[in-house]
C-alpha cells in the first residue's frame, strides 16, 4: 500500500542554518504531496503542497519539489529561525477520491539561538 | 477563517469508561477524519466519513467507533477506554476529490489520558 518515510529526528540546528528534512514515498498512480507543521500544543497546519511531478511548493521560506523519478519530496529552508521549531510531517493523498492522507512519522526540529 | 473545533484539549478518563470526542467543522466539508498521533508513529487513521451517516474504517479502528449524524459534526467513541488508548487525537476535514482539494484542515487536538 501507499506509504511515506521521513528522516529520523530530532534535528537540532543553530539559527540561520540550512535545513533539509528528507521525505520519500511509495504510491500507485499520481499522489498529491504535502508538508504539514505542528507547533507545540497545536494541531497540524498545511505548510506547502505539490500536486504533480516537478511542481515546487513554497511558503514562509520553506520549499519542496515533487520528484517523481526519485519518489521524493524533501523539505528545505535556507535559514531557519527559532520560531521554526516544530514537528514536520510529510503526507500524501492517493489517487482515490476519499481524501485520506497518509503521513510519515514526523520529524522534530529544534532551532537554537 | 476555516475552522475545525474539538470539544476538549485535555481529557482524563478511567479504564473501562465510555469516552466521546467531539469535532465540529464550519466549512461544509463532506470528508471528516479521526487520526491518532503517537511519538515515532506519525498520524494513523482511525475512521473517516465521506457523508452523513457514512463511515469507513481506517488503519486502526479496533476499540473505536464513530458517529456522523450531521454534516458538520463527527464524533469518536471509545467503547471501553484502555490505557493503550492514551494518545493525542486529531480531527480533520476536507473536500472530496483528488489534487489540491484534498488539503485537510485540522483541529487543535485532544490529549486523552486513560488511567
Amino acid at each position: 500500500g501507499d506509504s511515506v518515510t521521513q528522516m529520523e529526528g530530532p534535528v537540532t540546528l543553530s539559527e540561520e542554518a540550512f535545513l533539509t528534512i528528507n521525505c520519500t514515498y511509495t504510491a500507485t498512480g499520481y499522489p498529491s504531496l504535502f508538508w504539514y507543521v505542528q507547533y507545540p500544543g497545536e494541531g497540524l497546519q498545511l505548510l506547502l503542497k505539490a500536486t504533480k511531478a516537478d511542481d515546487k511548493g513554497s511558503n514562509k521560506g520553506f520549499e519542496a519539489t515533487y520528484r517523481k523519478e526519485t519518489t521524493s519530496f524533501h523539505l528545505e529552508k535556507g535559514s531557519v529561525q527559532v520560531s521554526d521549531s516544530a514537528v514536520y510531517f510529510c503526507a500524501l493523498s492517493g489517487s482515490s477520491n476519499t481524501g485520506k492522507l497518509i503521513f510519515g512519522q514526523g520529524t522534530t526540529l529544534q532551532v537554537k539561538p | 477563517d476555516v475552522k475545525v473545533t474539538q470539544s476538549s484539549r485535555y481529557l482524563v478518563k478511567r479504564t473501562g469508561e465510555k469516552v466521546f470526542l467531539e469535532c465540529v467543522q464550519d466549512m461544509d466539508h463532506e470528508n471528516m477524519f479521526w487520526y491518532r498521533q503517537d511519538p515515532g508513529l506519525g498520524l494513523r487513521l482511525i475512521y473517516f466519513s465521506y457523508d452523513v451517516k457514512m463511515k469507513e474504517k481506517g488503519d486502526i479502528p479496533e476499540g473505536y467507533s464513530v458517529s456522523r449524524e450531521k454534516k458538520e459534526r463527527f464524533s469518536l467513541i471509545l467503547e471501553s477506554a484502555s490505557t493503550n488508548q492514551t494518545s493525542m487525537y486529531l480531527c480533520a476535514s476536507s473536500e472530496p476529490g483528488t489534487g489540491s482539494r484534498t488539503e485537510a484542515f485540522f483541529g487543535q487536538g485532544t490529549r486523552l489520558t486513560v488511567v
